[in-house]
């Protein structure tokens, strides 16, 4: 069975960083390109960023580009997103997703002084 | 970046009847090279991830019930539920994995009438 678990989210103030991390087992992670996907309460799911299945192309959409980095690590079987400079609307649930079909529940980031 | 952009936003369904909801790309998702429309469907209820139901664009993923199909063209897709069931109350999301930003549509939330 695939297993997507995130964590590192948290409460941070303006101007902060975070690191989440995204562990996946039950698959062959190093063979599928993953994502960050996120959702403010209450508004609809907003894709994040993205990166290859050998971590050597990465992408991002434009609200974060800049201050968002995605990396991977597949001998950990694990997806990474640094987020810095964080702002009030970068407030979310973040999902990590594996070749659309595999979700995790999930970690909030809560960007408030 | 390719806009998705969903029709309508609420819809409210009787039981046993057939729901419709609209997907528009902002620009073509079909591959030359595989002639694959790179379109998916999610389904979200409260408090869970979102769950995928369908990929390029009318392939149901398994374990999803014969009553979900998809279909569509290169810019214009639907999703439709052929007899509304209690449990598909929830928000439902395409998604555009074509270019290496990929992109959501805002969400449709299906009731029951």
């Amino acid at each position: 069975e695939v297993q997507v678990v995130e964590s590192g989210g948290g409460l941070v103030q303006p101007g902060g960083s975070l690191r989440l991390s995204c562990a996946a087992s039950g698959l062959t992670f190093s063979s599928y390109a993953m994502s960050w996907v996120r959702q403010a309460p209450g508004k609809g799911l907003e894709w994040v960023s993205g990166i290859s299945e050998n971590g050597g192309s990465t992408y991002y959409a434009d609200f974060v580009k800049g201050r968002f980095t995605i990396s991977r690590d597949n001998f950990k079987n694990t997806l990474y997103l640094q987020m810095n400079s964080l702002r009030a609307e970068d407030t979310a649930l973040y999902y990590c997703e594996s070749a659309i079909r595999h979700w995790g529940q999930g970690t909030l980031v809560t960007v408030s002084s | 970046d390719i806009v998705m952009t969903q029709s309508p936003d609420s819809l409210a369904v009787s039981l046993g009847e057939r729901a419709t909801i609209n997907c528009k790309s902002s620009q073509s998702v079909l591959s030359s090279s595989n002639n694959q429309k790179y379109l998916a469907w999610f389904q979200q209820k409260p408090g869970q991830p979102p769950k995928l139901l369908i990929y390029w664009a009318s392939i149901r993923e398994s374990g999803v019930p014969d009553r979900f199909s998809g279909s569509g063209s290169e810019t214009d897709f639907t999703l439709t539920i052929s007899s509304l069931q209690a449990e598909d109350v929830a928000v439902y999301y395409c998604q555009q994995y074509y270019s290496s930003v990929y992109s959501f549509g805002q969400g449709t939330k299906l009731e029951i009438k």
